[in-house]
């Protein structure tokens, strides 16, 4: 079975500042893919970043990375200089890879992230 | 363009009536899914379409029942529904590749109440 654990269940920041959201992960899957989704009171999920279980170059784009450590089972992701447009709630998810369909997609609980002006 | 489109954006129904959500996305995606998220919880997988075939049902009540006429729609048709249901649903797609399914790109998700 798989699972994924966010024991952040609320962070609150002032603007400017790098905050960092945790996501320790199980799974028995030798491959599987990584994701990090954001939701805002919208409440659409919209992609963040992806990492191969096979890659683990951790990698910045814009204001956003990620540091993916297979030997801890964790794929933690940061925000530099966080804007209050960030607040939303992060979920980390895990899925297996497959080749013929569709992969359910396995959530944490969510991190709630509250930029302050 | 990386949009799926759902709607309604928000639907009341009485546990007698029948109505169905709708799903389209335009990327050519051939795996599509439902998932349901209750407030402050984060979505739970219902269903997955492969290639326009049920591929996983997340042992979902029969009250729901999914249906994906062609490669760019799905629909998830309500039936005798109950007041614990009233959730948030979200319509997914992504590829199917040879090296796995790539990342699922979400719809704005239709908001149910039943009452």
């Amino acid at each position: 079975a798989q699972k994924v654990t966010q024991a952040q269940t609320e962070i609150s920041v002032v603007e400017k500042e790098d905050v960092t959201l945790d996501c320790v992960y199980e799974t028995r899957d030798t491959t599987y893919y990584l994701f990090w989704y954001k939701q805002p009171p919208s409440g659409e999920l919209v992609f963040l970043i992806r990492r191969n279980s096979f890659d683990e170059q951790n990698e910045i784009s814009g204001r956003y990375s990620w540091n993916f450590q297979k030997s801890t089972s964790s794929f933690n992701f940061t925000i530099t200089a966080s804007q209050v447009v960030d607040s939303a709630v992060y979920f980390c998810a895990l899925s297996e890879i497959s080749e013929t369909s569709g992969s359910r997609l396995t959530f944490g609980e969510g991190t709630q992230l509250t930029v302050n002006p | 363009d990386t949009e799926v489109t759902q709607t309604p954006k928000h639907l009341v129904m009485g546990m007698t009536n029948k109505k169905s959500l709708k799903c389209e996305q335009h990327m050519g995606h051939r795996a599509m899914y439902w998932y349901k998220q209750k407030a402050k919880k984060p979505p739970e997988l219902m269903f997955v379409y492969s290639y326009e075939k049920l591929s996983i049902n997340e042992s979902v009540p029969s009250r729901f029942s999914p249906e994906c006429p062609n490669s760019s729609l799905l629909n998830l048709h309500l039936h005798a529904l109950q007041p614990e249901d009233s959730a948030l649903y979200l319509c997914a797609s992504s590829r199917i590749r040879r090296t796995g399914s790539t990342e699922a790109f979400f719809g704005q998700g239709t908001r149910l109440t039943v009452v």
